[in-house]
C-alpha cells in the first residue's frame, strides 16, 4: 500500500551542527507536504510545508527539499540547538483530500 | 495564527464510562479531525469532519463517536471507556488545502 516513512527513528547531533531528517513517500500522487515538530507533552506544531512544483523551500533555519524523482523529502535544520530536540513528523497529502498520511516520526537529539 | 484548543490535558476515568473530549478551534473553517495517538504506531484518525454536522469515519473508529453541532467545536464520545482506550487525543483544524494545526492533546487514562 501506499505509506510514508521515516529512514531513521533517532538522530543524535551536537549543538550547532546541521540535521538533517529524511522522509520517504511512495504515493506519486501525493502533491502537498508537510513537516511538523512535537516536543514532549504537545500536539504537533507546523514547521514549514512545500508543493509538488517546487523543489525547496526555506524558512527561519530550516529548509526542505523535495525530490519527485525518487519520492524523498527531507528537513534540514541549520545551527541545530537544545531547543530543536523533539519528534519531526512529514506527512503527504493527495490534491482533493482532506486527510494526510503521517509518518511514523524521527526523533532529533540535541546535545549541548 | 490558527488556535486548537482541547479542553482537558489529563482525564482519568473508569470502564463502562462514557468520556467526552472537546475541541474547539478560533477559526472560520470547515475541516476538524481526532486523532489517537500511542508509541510506536503513530498518529491514527478516528474521525473527521469537513462541516457542521458532517462526520466521516477514520482508520479506528470503533469505540468512538463523534459530535460537529457548530463549526469551531468537535467533539470526541467514548460510549464505553475501555482500558484499550487509554492514549494520547489529539484534535486538529485545517484550512482549506494549508497544514493541519494541532491542540496539545489530552492524555486519557482508562483504569
Amino acid at each position: 500500500g501506499e505509506s510514508v516513512g521515516l529512514h531513521l527513528p533517532t538522530l543524535s547531533v551536537q549543538e550547532g551542527d546541521n540535521s538533517i531528517i529524511n522522509c520517504a513517500y511512495s504515493n506519486s500522487a501525493s502533491d502537498y507536504f508537510i513537516w511538523y515538530k512535537q516536543e514532549s507533552g504537545k500536539g504537533p506544531q507546523f514547521i514549514i510545508d512545500i508543493r509538488s512544483n517546487m523543489d525547496k523551500r526555506q524558512g527561519q533555519r530550516v529548509t526542505v527539499l523535495l525530490n519527485k524523482t525518487v519520492k524523498h523529502l527531507s528537513l534540514q535544520i541549520a545551527a541545530t540547538q537544545p531547543g530543536d530536540s523533539a519528534v519531526y513528523f512529514c506527512a503527504e497529502n493527495r490534491g482533493g483530500s482532506y486527510i494526510p498520511t503521517f509518518g511514523r516520526g524521527t526523533s532529533l537529539i540535541v546535545h549541548p | 495564527d490558527v488556535k486548537v484548543t482541547q479542553s482537558s490535558r489529563y482525564l482519568v476515568k473508569r470502564t463502562g464510562e462514557k468520556v467526552f473530549l472537546e475541541c474547539v478551534q478560533d477559526m472560520d473553517h470547515e475541516n476538524m479531525f481526532w486523532y489517537r495517538q500511542d508509541p510506536g504506531l503513530g498518529l491514527r484518525l478516528i474521525y473527521f469532519s469537513y462541516d457542521v454536522k458532517m462526520k466521516e469515519k477514520g482508520d479506528i473508529p470503533e469505540g468512538y463517536s463523534v459530535s460537529r453541532e457548530k463549526k469551531e467545536r468537535f467533539s470526541l464520545i467514548l460510549e464505553s471507556a475501555s482500558t484499550n482506550q487509554t492514549s494520547m487525543y489529539l484534535c486538529a483544524g485545517r484550512s482549506g488545502e494549508g497544514p493541519q494545526h494541532f491542540g496539545d492533546g489530552t492524555r486519557l487514562s482508562i483504569l
